[in-house]
């Protein structure tokens, strides 16, 4: 039982580059979301998904996507990189609205 | 406004002491949840306790409890018996209901680094 994974851990991009950060989890979960973490500001939620088709804007969707095409997938889409995304990615999924989440090992992305 | 605030960015504990962090909440609705989740050197969450507004008593997981006052809207996390593995980032994060039935997200705060000495 793997839980949460993320796809890469660690990734280096160029100013105007494209990438996507994959997460998967084999808990069943319906609920699954994707958040951004710097220095002195927490964790933020960027997108989220309440089920298998179905994606939300969190709190700075600004120049990111997202696709819940599985259940078990949620990818996360950069389709310009800018410095300011330089950050720690998690995705975390859980079972039940506002329940306890479950957080993958978190991506490490430098856009230069 | 900040609906979650940890004021202390820094903790030096020594070893086997208790130890608290802080966290104080701020919203509007009745039915909500604060959660405390660990983050050590390496970097993963890791979900520690979880006490619903409901709640009558305070939740306790092992060495962490959760002292919850309502009317103060504080969830301080407690810590007994501290050991060296409790050297981490300690986040503490609400989650609200509102109008978004069945959309609850979770908003955190920024974090207390927490150092064990020994």
């Amino acid at each position: 039982n793997a839980g949460v994974t993320q796809t890469p851990k660690f990734r280096v991009l160029k100013t105007g580059q494209s990438m996507t950060l994959l997460c998967a989890q084999d808990m069943n979960h319906e609920y699954m979301y994707w958040y951004r973490q710097d220095p002195g500001m927490g964790l933020r939620l960027i997108h989220y998904s309440v089920g298998e088709g179905t994606t939300a804007k969190g709190e700075v969707p600004d120049g990111y996507n997202v696709s819940r095409l599985k259940k078990q997938n949620f990818l996360l889409g950069l389709e310009s990189a800018a410095p300011s995304q330089t950050s720690v990615y998690f995705c975390a999924s859980s079972y039940r609205t506002g329940g306890e989440q479950y957080f993958g090992p978190g991506t490490r992305l430098t856009v230069t | 406004a900040q609906k979650i605030t940890q004021t202390q960015p820094g903790m030096f504990v020594q070893e086997k002491e208790a130890v608290t962090l802080d966290c104080t909440y701020d919203t509007s609705d009745q039915s909500y949840g604060l959660f405390w989740y660990k983050q050590p050197s390496s970097g993963e969450m890791i979900f520690l306790i979880y006490q619903g507004s409901y709640d009558e008593q305070n939740a306790t997981e092992g060495r962490y409890s959760l002292n919850f006052q309502k009317a103060r809207k504080s969830a301080n996390l407690v810590i007994s018996a501290s050991q060296l593995g409790d050297s981490a980032m300690y986040f503490c994060a609400m989650r609200e209901r509102g109008s978004n039935f069945g959309n609850e997200k979770l908003t955190f705060g920024t974090g207390t680094r927490l150092t064990i000495i020994p």
